[in-house]
This record gives structure tokens, sequence and C-alpha cells, in this order.
């Protein structure tokens, strides 16, 4: 089946600093990729996402590209911020029955960041 | 906005108890879903919908039923509460069809089973 691994957390940065979280999956078909964000307290909330191969989806300084040969897609922001502190999800859909997508999830990874 | 909302925020049940876990959502979306997240790991889906009168289990459905009778509501029900259903449960919605509809999110329920 489908699976998502991310890279394991916690991630403490200082602000200003560059950020990557590494993402790879498996799928059987042509996943569609997504990060999702969830701040203290909330849902999770989608951040970015890409549909095919060598797409990037880019939003608020982040930026992953849709690697299909490599089975990735890495999360990057140039410079963090104090605000940025939350818990980041790497997840890929695929259709299932019905045409429903079904998400599936990596475990997240704790970013902090200090000021 | 209301997007979608989920009520309680918060419950404790003991063991045996039932409840149900609301969701409601104000977008006509036609997609609805239901997960659990456990400390530190991602989420997992339990039940999900296509539309309304259509329900099917997602990856852990045991323990728990849904139900779709509108669009706008999906309800979640834990008929006899076990400790292992202590969880942070979430409901999403999304749009039909096209690959690149993403899912929207509630804020949660933190319901603890002693």
């Amino acid at each position: 089946g489908d699976s998502v691994t991310q890279m394991e957390g916690p991630v403490t940065l200082s602000e200003e600093a560059f950020l990557t979280i590494n993402c790879t999956y498996t799928a059987t078909g042509y996943p569609s990729l997504f990060w999702y964000v969830q701040y203290p307290g909330e849902g999770l909330q989608l951040l970015l996402k890409a549909t095919k191969a060598d797409d990037k989806g880019s939003n608020k300084g982040f930026e992953a590209t849709y690697r299909k040969e490599t089975t990735s897609f890495h999360l990057e922001k140039g410079s963090v911020q104090v605000s940025d502190s939350a818990v980041y999800f790497c997840a890929l859909s695929e259709v299932s029955s019905g045409s429903a997508r079904q998400l599936t999830f990596g475990s997240g990874t704790q970013l902090t960041v200090l000021p | 906005n209301a997007g979608v909302t989920q009520t309680p925020k918060f419950r404790i049940l003991k063991i045996g108890q039932s409840m149900t876990l609301q969701c409601t959502q104000d977008m006509n979306h036609n997609y609805m879903y239901w997960y659990r997240q456990d400390p530190g790991m991602g989420l997992k889906l339990i039940y999900y919908s296509v539309g309304a009168g259509i329900t099917d289990k997602g990856e852990v459905p045991n323990g728990y039923n849904v139900s779709r009778s509108t669009t706008e509501d999906f309800p979640l029900r834990l008929e006899l509460a076990a400790p292992s259903q202590t969880s942070v449960y979430f409901c999403a919605s999304s749009s039909a069809g096209t690959q690149e509809q993403p899912q929207h999110f509630g804020d949660g329920t933190r319901l603890s089973i002693l």
C-alpha cells in the first residue's frame, strides 16, 4: 500500500535559518503530494501541493518539488520565522473507490524556531 | 467563513460509554472524512463518505460507525468506548472529483477514555 516517510523530529532552528524537512513516498500510481501544517490546538491547513512530476508547490516562502525519480517531496524554506513553529505533515493522495481521494500521512515533524 | 465545524472540542468518557462526535461543513463539499491522530503519529483514516447516503471504511474503522444523511453533516459514533480510542479526532471535507482538491480540516475533538 501507499506510505509516506518523513524526517523525524523535533527540529529546532534559530530564526532566519534554512529549513529542510525530508519526505519520501511509495505509491502504486501517480499520486498528488501535499504538505500540511498544524499549529498548536488547531486542525491541519494545506501549505502547498504538487500534482505531477517536476511540479513545484510554493506558499508563504515554503517550497517543495515533486521528484518522481527519487519519490521525494522535501519541504524547504530559506529563512524561517518564529511564527513557522508548528507540526508539518507530508501526505499523498490517490483515487480510491467512488473517486474519493484518500490522504496517506507521514508521522509529522515538529519544528520549533527560536528568536 | 465557518468551513468545517467539529463539536465538542474536548470530552472525557468512561469505558463502555457511547458518544457522537459532530461534524458539519458549509462549503457544499461532497466528500467528507474522519481521521484520528495519536501522539507522534500521522492521521489515520477511520471512515469517509463520497456523498449523502454513501459511506465506506478507511484504515482503522473498528469500534466506530458513521452516517451521512445530508451533504453538510457527517457524525462519528463510538458505541462502546475503549481506552485505545483516546485520541484527537479530525473531520475533513473536500470537493468532488479532481485530483487537485485539498481537504479542509476542522479544529479537532480531543477525546479521553478513562
